[in-house]
C-alpha cells in the first residue's frame, strides 16, 4: 500500500529535549516536504526536498533541521523544542515538482511543555 | 505575497444537497490549484485539481471551477453524503517558480446533517 508513514503520532516533549520526527514513504518520491498545522493558520510549509541531498527553507524553517540521505526518509529535527512549536506536523510526498498530488502523512501531534 | 484564503470558514448542508465551497487567490502567477479534504484525525487527501487552462474539471460528484478573471477557485460537491464531512482547503502553485510550494487556504468546515 502506498503511504508516507510518520512516527511518533503522539508526543509530549519538555523544552529544549532535542526530538526527531521520523517519515518514510514507500512510493519513490522526488520530492518530499514538511507542515504545521496550526488553528486559524493553516498549513505552514515548514522545509522541502527536491531529492537526495537537495533540502531547502519553506515558510517557517526557525527552530527546525531537516536531512535526506535516503529518497524515502525525510525526518524532522527539533534541537531545542519550544512551547510555540506546539502543533500537528504533517509530512507529504509526491512525484516530482511537477505539480500533482501530495501524499499526506497522518500527522504528528506534538506538545512541547 | 501570495494568499490563498476561503469565503467562509464554516457550511452547514443537509444530506442530498449540493454543496459550494469557494476559494480566493492572490497570486497571478499561480498555474496550479488543488483541492484537499481532511477529515478528524487524518491527514489531508487529494480530491481533484486544475490547471489554469482549464476553466472546468469534473471528477466523481466533485466539480472544481477556476475563474482566472476574479482569481477564484470553488469545489462543488453533488448529493452530498455524511461521509463528506470534513474540512476542505484549496492550495494553488506556480509550477514555473524555483521551487515547488503549495499555498493552503485555511479551509472550511463542511458539516453535512442527515
Amino acid at each position: 500500500e502506498a503511504q508516507v508513514t510518520q512516527n511518533p503520532r503522539y508526543l509530549i516533549t519538555v523544552t529544549g529535549k532535542k526530538l526527531t520526527v521520523t517519515c518514510s514513504q514507500n512510493m519513490n518520491h522526488e520530492y518530499m516536504s514538511w507542515y504545521r498545522q496550526d488553528p486559524g493558520l493553516g498549513l505552514r510549509q515548514i522545509y522541502y526536498s527536491m531529492n537526495v541531498e537537495v533540502t531547502d527553507k519553506g515558510d517557517v524553517p526557525e527552530g527546525y533541521k531537516v536531512s535526506r540521505k535516503e529518497k524515502r526518509n525525510f525526518p524532522l529535527i527539533l534541537e531545542s523544542p519550544s512551547p510555540n512549536q506546539t502543533s500537528l506536523y504533517f509530512c507529504a510526498s509526491s512525484f516530482s515538482r511537477a505539480g500533482g498530488e501530495l501524499f499526506f502523512g497522518e500527522g504528528s501531534r506534538l506538545t512541547v511543555l | 505575497g501570495e494568499s490563498v484564503g476561503l469565503h467562509l470558514p464554516t457550511l452547514s448542508v443537509q444530506e442530498g444537497d449540493n454543496s459550494i465551497i469557494n476559494c480566493a487567490y492572490s497570486n497571478s502567477a499561480s498555474d496550479y490549484f488543488i483541492w484537499y479534504k481532511q477529515e478528524s484525525g487524518k491527514g489531508p487527501q487529494f480530491i481533484i485539481d486544475i490547471r489554469s487552462n482549464m476553466d472546468k474539471r469534473q471528477g466523481q460528484r466533485v466539480t472544481v471551477l477556476l475563474n482566472k478573471t476574479v482569481k477564484h477557485l470553488s469545489l462543488q460537491i453533488a448529493a452530498t453524503q455524511p461521509g463528506d464531512s470534513a474540512v476542505y482547503f484549496c492550495a494553488d502553485e506556480n509550477s514555473g517558480g524555483s521551487n515547488y510550494k503549495l499555498t493552503f487556504g485555511k479551509g472550511t468546515l463542511l458539516t453535512v446533517n442527515p
